[in-house]
């Protein structure tokens, strides 16, 4: 049902830089902003950032964001060991009775 | 501070019903969408459906349509996910969550969970 296709996985070392790619659509991503949630295992998701790059109060500006058309990307520079997690994007849907549409997730791997 | 707090781990029988809640704190409870997401085990976040308590405006995603009753309770800023029967594959982990919408909108506040287990 999902509307937002991520890439399964992606990995990176220590300090390298990963990105994240969310494909949409023009009733998602081109319309509306984008934001991006990192769920540890376990626990909750936790909101990274919100309206394509920014990013609430106690996020680190490791974490960025930015849109192109109808994709957008999450880039995580200096990669940690606690930066292994899953991460989803998520935007407003115009075309949906239910208003908001999650990302299908992606898994970060810190090697 | 805000904050949903959800209640506990549940274990049913498939064709047993169940409502499970989230309680809210910190803001007006009326004035801002709550939506539930299942994740079942080692998959994905899915989006369930939403409602705006204020005037219990609820909507569904096509998958969780007829499945699934989302209500509220202003009086106690409480949120229900309720199922008339369950069946095996409603096991899960749910999530409540804020929604806030317009311009900027995302989700900024999560319940800690409800694990569900169905199984006879």
């Amino acid at each position: 049902q999902s509307v937002l296709t991520q890439p399964p996985s992606a990995a990176g070392t220590p300090g390298q830089r990963v990105t994240i790619s969310c494909s949409g659509s023009r009733s998602n991503i081109g319309t509306y902003g984008v934001s991006w949630y990192q769920q540890l295992p376990g626990t909750a998701p936790k909101l990274l950032i919100y309206d394509y790059n920014q990013r609430p109060s106690g996020v680190p500006d490791r974490y960025s964001g930015s849109k192109s058309g109808t994709s957008a990307s999450l880039a995580i520079s200096g990669l940690h060991s606690d930066d292994e997690a899953d991460y989803y994007c998520a935007a407003w849907d115009s075309s949906l009775n239910a208003f908001y549409v999650l990302g299908t997730g992606t898994r970060v791997t810190v090697l | 501070e805000v904050q949903l707090v959800q209640s506990g781990a549940e274990v049913k029988k498939p064709g047993e019903s169940l409502k499970i809640s989230c309680k809210v704190s910190g803001y007006t409870f009326n004035s801002q969408w709550i939506a539930w997401v299942r994740q079942m085990p080692g998959e994905g976040l899915e989006w369930m459906g939403i409602i705006y308590p204020r005037d219990s405006d609820t909507r569904y995603s096509p998958s969780f349509q007829g499945q699934v009753t989302i209500s509220a309770d202003k009086s106690i800023s409480t949120a229900y996910l309720q199922w008339s029967s369950l069946k095996a594959s409603d096991t899960a982990m749910y999530f409540c969550a804020r929604l806030l919408g317009g311009s900027g909108n995302r989700v900024d506040y999560w319940g800690q969970g409800t694990l569900v287990t169905v199984s006879s």
